[in-house]
């Protein structure tokens, strides 16, 4: 049971360049976020899909484009990289309901735009 | 907006209790999350609170008062292995609408001495 994965673990890209994070969960779950968290501070919302074929944008959607593929997996495309969205993107999951609501983390990429 | 609040950093000895409050304004509330995250790690969950009063797993207990917007994240017999950030995060949507989709504070650098 392998929880939530992410790839790439480690990424330099140079300004202008695109990629796609890719996130797969296997543990069923409905909902499926995307994070960014910028040295010393919190944890700030990018996109999340609260179920399978929806998709909506958090606190901080500029510049990037989620896919929900299917139940298990959700990447996180940047189109043209600059070098702000330098930082550790975190990919979790959660279940709906069912007495508990903690999310599951994937360990994260972390991104350089130079 | 949503707004959370909690200390930067706290310092403690081993086997010290460290309390961590959270004031949250948010545009809707339907619950408190503690997360733990060690330098380097992703994000785990330690508890949730979804009603007043406290809640308590193993050394750590968690409590919210809804009716003040407050909650705090209680660490009992500190051991060198505590030593991390701890974010506290309000759910503010509707899980239907808006899966469990959270707001995260800054969060708070535990450092435990021996």
């Amino acid at each position: 049971n392998a929880g939530v994965t992410q790839n790439p673990k480690f990424q330099v890209l140079k300004t202008g360049q695109s990629m796609t994070l890719q996130c797969a969960q296997d543990m069923n779950h409905n909902s499926m976020y995307w994070y960014r968290q910028d040295p010393g501070m919190g944890l700030r919302l990018i996109y999340y899909s609260a179920s399978e074929g929806t998709t909506d944008k958090g606190e901080v959607p500029n510049g990037y484009n989620v896919s929900r593929l299917n139940k298990r997996e959700f990447s996180l495309r940047l189109e043209s990289a600059a070098p702000s969205q330098t930082s550790v993107y975190f990919c979790a999951s959660s279940d709906q309901g069912r007495g508990t609501y903690g999310y599951t983390f994937g360990s994260g990429t972390r991104l350089t735009v130079v | 907006g949503q707004s959370l609040e909690q200390p930067s950093e706290v310092t403690a000895v081993e086997g010290a209790i460290v309390q961590i409050n959270c004031t949250y304004q948010t545009s809707g509330f339907y619950g408190l999350s503690w997360y733990q995250q060690h330098d380097g790690g992703a994000p785990t969950f330690l508890s949730y609170n979804g009603l007043d009063g406290l809640e308590e797993t193993g050394r750590f207990s968690s409590f919210l008062s809804r009716s003040d917007s407050y909650g705090y994240l209680l660490l009992q017999e500190l051991q060198m292995k505590d030593s991390a950030s701890y974010f506290c995060a309000v759910r503010d949507g509707v899980i239907k609408a808006a899966g469990n989709k959270l707001t995260f504070g800054g969060g708070t650098r535990v450092l435990v001495k021996p």
